[in-house]
């Protein structure tokens, strides 16, 4: 499988707690972008990479949520002490420089309990 | 602000018509859109791209119409299967990478 993975694909956890996700883009782009999705809405940008750079952060990110791409390849992305609000589907997506065309991967939904 | 809309959250179609789907962005200097599919539990699957230079493009039994006029975008599918049930999702580029999505436009095939 060559597409985007993310890992895990659901995880339920208690408020206050906090969690971390991972994404793993198709192998040669070197952009990669977090969204979240709450239900019946389309995703939300939330911030995007270009290597290991972090370009772009919407103010949805609060101080509670960041992400990393150390190497410029796989991405993490953590929310401290969750809450919530924070229940949704979290979305990777990764496209090839020169094109604005990104792949999505399946997601890990959030629970918060 | 600038956003991307939809017309309608729901649309049922029988089985091998064709269906449309629509929708409108108030961004006059879009010029990059994207269609996507979302099956439960999934996420979102690349359909069919338009730069703001075409009026039309089309892929495999899927066209996309782009009316700049007006602002308006539609998804043409061809001969509707049952598999093509899904939540259709219009998104635009703002900026230099960021995808602006709508609120999505549930496809029910009926038998």
């Amino acid at each position: 499988d060559t597409g985007v993975s993310q890992n895990p694909r659901h995880k339920i956890t208690k408020r206050g707690q906090n969690v971390t996700f991972r994404c793993d883009p198709i192998s040669e782009h070197n952009r990669l972008y977090w969204y979240r999705q709450t239900l019946g809405q389309g995703p939300e940008f939330l911030t995007y990479f270009q290597n290991e750079a972090q370009l772009e952060k919407s103010r949805l990110l609060s101080d509670r949520f960041s992400a990393e791409r150390p190497k410029g390849s796989f991405s993490t992305l953590e929310i401290q002490r969750t809450e919530q609000g924070d229940s949704a589907m979290y979305l990777c997506a990764s496209s090839l420089d020169g094109t604005s065309r990104a792949f999505f991967g399946q997601g890990t939904r959030l629970t918060v309990v | 602000g600038e956003s991307v809309g939809l017309h309608l959250p729901t649309l049922s179609v029988q089985e091998g018509d064709n269906s449309i789907i629509n929708c409108a962005y108030s961004n006059s200097a879009s010029d990059y859109f994207i269609w996507y599919k979302q099956e439960s539990g999934k996420g979102p699957q690349f359909i069919i791209d338009i730069r703001s230079n075409m009026d039309k493009r089309q892929g495999q039994r899927v066209t996309v119409l782009l009316n700049k006029t007006v602002k308006h975008l539609s998804l043409q599918i061809a001969a509707t299967q049952p598999g093509d049930s899904a939540v259709y999702f219009c998104a635009e580029l703002q900026g230099a990478q960021k995808l602006v999505f709508g609120q999505g436009t549930r496809l029910t095939i009926n038998p």
